[in-house]
């Protein structure tokens, strides 16, 4: 199956400073990624669609000011946490789909971000 | 808008059985995708197993099988044979076909513990 490579895998950052984690598609080009947010022992929300040369798409509640993404390539996806505080401290999962291809997603490893 | 419901939080099989996770959801779409996803405790999420809507036909992975009930909007996961490397959370899925770029709806999850 396709390969989406997510990094880091876990990240420790103070409050006020800002993270970036990145998503790739390996052997694959996907037009769109997408955004999740899992709490512990929760189902994944999803944050934002992530579109190549476009802006995002983000959810209802999402700050977008707050969670900002860049889709600059075929490949790479990042979403960066500004000014993180702990309450953004959670699990980050991104996911990705072949273009044109509508069998499902595959997911990145998750980035777990802890704000100190 | 389209929901998934599981409503089994936690379940528990004995290896070797025979354990059927339940899923239901609700959409007005007549084309779409649904899958079951498997998250074990590193977090990664895996596809365990896919099924076309306008396929009447249950969709088979190994030990894994689903019973699609396309009327009843229902869509379950068999596992036989159980092992304990079974042992997830699984997730259920809905995507719209061509819609929304490939964003897939989960449920809440299914905590499946394998006892030896």
């Amino acid at each position: 199956g396709a390969v989406v490579s997510q990094h880091p895998s876990w990240v420790i950052c103070k409050s006020g400073t800002s993270v970036k984690i990145e998503c790739r598609s390996l052997d694959f080009q996907a037009t769109t990624m997408f955004w999740y947010r899992q709490f512990p022992k929760q189902s994944l929300m999803l944050m934002a669609t992530s579109n190549e040369g476009s802006k995002a798409t983000y959810e209802q509640g999402v700050e977008k000011d707050k969670f900002l993404i860049n889709h600059a390539s075929l490949t790479l996806s990042t979403l960066t946490v500004t000014s993180a505080h702990p309450e953004d401290s959670s699990f980050y999962i991104c996911s990705a789909r072949p273009y044109r291809d509508s069998g499902g997603a595959f997911f990145g490893q998750g980035t777990r971000l802890t704000v100190v | 808008a389209q929901t998934v419901t599981q409503s089994q939080p936690e379940m528990s099989v004995q290896e070797a059985e025979t354990v059927t996770l339940s899923c239901t959801y609700d959409t007005s779409e007549n084309n779409y995708y649904l899958f079951w996803y498997k998250q074990p405790p590193s977090r990664q999420m895996i596809l365990v197993i896919r099924q076309e809507a306008y396929k009447q036909q249950n969709a088979t992975e190994n030990r894994f099988s689903v019973n699609f009930q396309k009327a009843a909007k229902s869509f379950s996961l068999k596992i036989s044979d159980s092992q304990l490397g079974d042992t997830a959370m699984y997730f259920c899925a809905f995507m719209a076909y061509g819609g929304s770029q490939g964003n897939l709806i989960f449920g809440k999850g299914t905590k499946l513990s394998v006892k030896p």
